[in-house]
């Protein structure tokens, strides 16, 4: 069964910390997406990778920056973690265009 | 840019049929998605449509595809507890590679 896989599920973490969030792949795609959820907003894209050690900005990069150095491998990292960033974050991949996304279990952030 | 909108919630009896609604700006989009999300779990792809179909039906979901009025809708029949969820449409505008668009998500509500 094909996989995205969360690191953490929960994790607390304070204000002014540095955040890893990572996300593993096992279905060699070649696309990856970071997105936070929040309610009444719906997803909203941070950042995306379509090859190993490329990345693009999303619709709210702002605070976050993201690392790939394995196919397999996307990494989500806040800088300085502030309260505006407590949020739902899912890690998703996908094959190609008009292939669907395959979605992770999601990693819920508080920042205190 | 591309918007996706929907209604926030929807309540309907079990046994009834749902019908989830969606609208979308960008009238070059390719495919058009639907995703579930169950609580604290990530979004799972139920169904997608190609843009040259009008409907398309899978067990009990059936996609309906309005190009003209960018509209598309998904129904559930005879909706039981286990529907209970978020549903997000989502859609692929030309250009955009494998980049989505997602709605707000619409929470259905199963009453006994």
């Amino acid at each position: 069964d094909v996989k995205v896989t969360q690191s953490s599920r929960y994790l607390v973490k304070r204000t002014g910390e540095k955040v890893f969030l990572e996300c593993v792949q096992d279905m060699d795609h070649e696309n990856m997406f970071w997105y936070r959820q929040d309610p009444g907003l719906g997803l909203r894209l941070i950042y995306f990778s379509y090859d190993v050690k490329m990345k693009e900005k999303g619709d709210i990069p702002e605070g976050y920056s993201v690392s790939r150095e394995k196919k397999e491998r996307f990494s989500l990292i806040l800088e300085s973690a502030s309260t505006n960033q407590t949020s739902m974050y899912l890690c998703a991949s996908s094959l190609s265009a008009g292939h669907g996304y395959t979605f992770g279990s999601g990693t819920r952030l508080t920042v205190v | 840019g591309e918007d996706v909108e929907q209604s926030l919630f929807l309540s309907v009896r079990e046994g009834d049929s749902s019908v989830i609604n969606c609208t979308y700006t960008d009238s070059s989009s390719t495919y058009l998605y639907w995703y579930k999300q169950e609580p604290g779990a990530g979004l799972q792809l139920l169904t997608y449509i190609f843009s040259n179909m009008d409907m398309k039906q899978d067990q009990r979901l059936t996609v309906l595809l309005n190009k003209k009025d960018k509209h598309l809708s998904l129904r559930i029949a005879d909706t039981q507890t286990g529907d209970s969820a978020i549903y997000f449409c989502a859609d692929r505008p030309t250009g955009t590679a494998s980049k989505l668009t997602f709605g707000t998500g619409t929470r259905l509500q199963v009453t006994l």
